[in-house]
């Protein structure tokens, strides 16, 4: 099976950096990704990492080491408007000829104060 | 706007009935799949889709049902309703299995 873990909740203060974690245990990893839900609304994309390293795209970047099962999001400038959920996912390809399954983790719930 | 359209927005009903939930993919998209995310958790993925053919089940009820048209709309089918069910049903699509995934705006299901 798997198992992904992130905070529940983090709080960080407007303009601030904030790092989300993501730790991860699968077979067959294919790929990470992170999204962000505002309440009632519909998950939307963020990154995607398949190799180690950093991605960057614009205020937000994301991390990934798959021989540590690990990610982080970092959302820098923050502003109030990412006051959200940050759901890390996790593709993994069960069995060959499969098609890949995507996991979510529960997500954390950053709150953006002034 | 994801491209991604799921109808209906809201849904009442009650414990015992059947609603059917519809969703249209991304033009393009080959990939559609389903999720159920109660209040305060987790989103929890129920089935896949591929070209009109299954392609994966996550935690589906027998309860629950779905169907992806040769056009690629897809249903999903909930019935013998409970309490329980009551969630927002997500949709999502994609060109391919290990590429993101883009959301419709969910439907939101309650159970009177």
């Amino acid at each position: 099976g798997q198992n992904i873990d992130q905070p529940t909740e983090m709080t960080a203060t407007e303009g601030a950096i904030v790092q989300i974690n993501c730790t991860y245990q699968t077979s067959g990893f294919n790929g990470l990704f992170w999204y962000q839900q505002h309440a009632g609304e519909a998950p939307t994309f963020l990154s995607y990492n398949v190799l180690d390293g950093l991605e960057e795209k614009g205020r937000f970047s994301s991390f990934l080491s798959r021989s540590k099962g690990y990610s982080y999001l970092l959302l820098k400038e923050l502003q109030m408007k990412d006051s959200a959920s940050y759901l890390c996912a996790v593709s993994s390809l069960p069995n060959t000829g499969t098609a890949s399954k995507l996991t979510f983790g529960t997500g954390t719930r950053l709150q953006v104060t002034l | 706007d994801s491209g991604v359209t799921q109808t209906p927005k809201h849904l009442i009903t009650a414990t015992g009935q059947r609603v059917t939930l519809r969703c249209s993919p991304r033009s393009g998209d080959l990939s559609v799949y389903w999720y159920q995310q109660s209040l305060d958790q987790g989103l929890q993925f129920l089935i896949q889709y591929y070209n009109g053919e299954e392609r994966a089940k996550g935690n589906i009820l027998e309860r629950f049902s779905a169907q992806q048209f040769p056009d690629l709309h897809s249903e999903l089918n909930l019935s013998s309703l409970e309490l329980g069910d009551s969630a927002l049903y997500f949709c999502a699509s994609s060109v391919a299995s290990n590429q993101p995934q883009h959301f419709g705006d969910g439907t939101r299901l309650s159970i009177l």
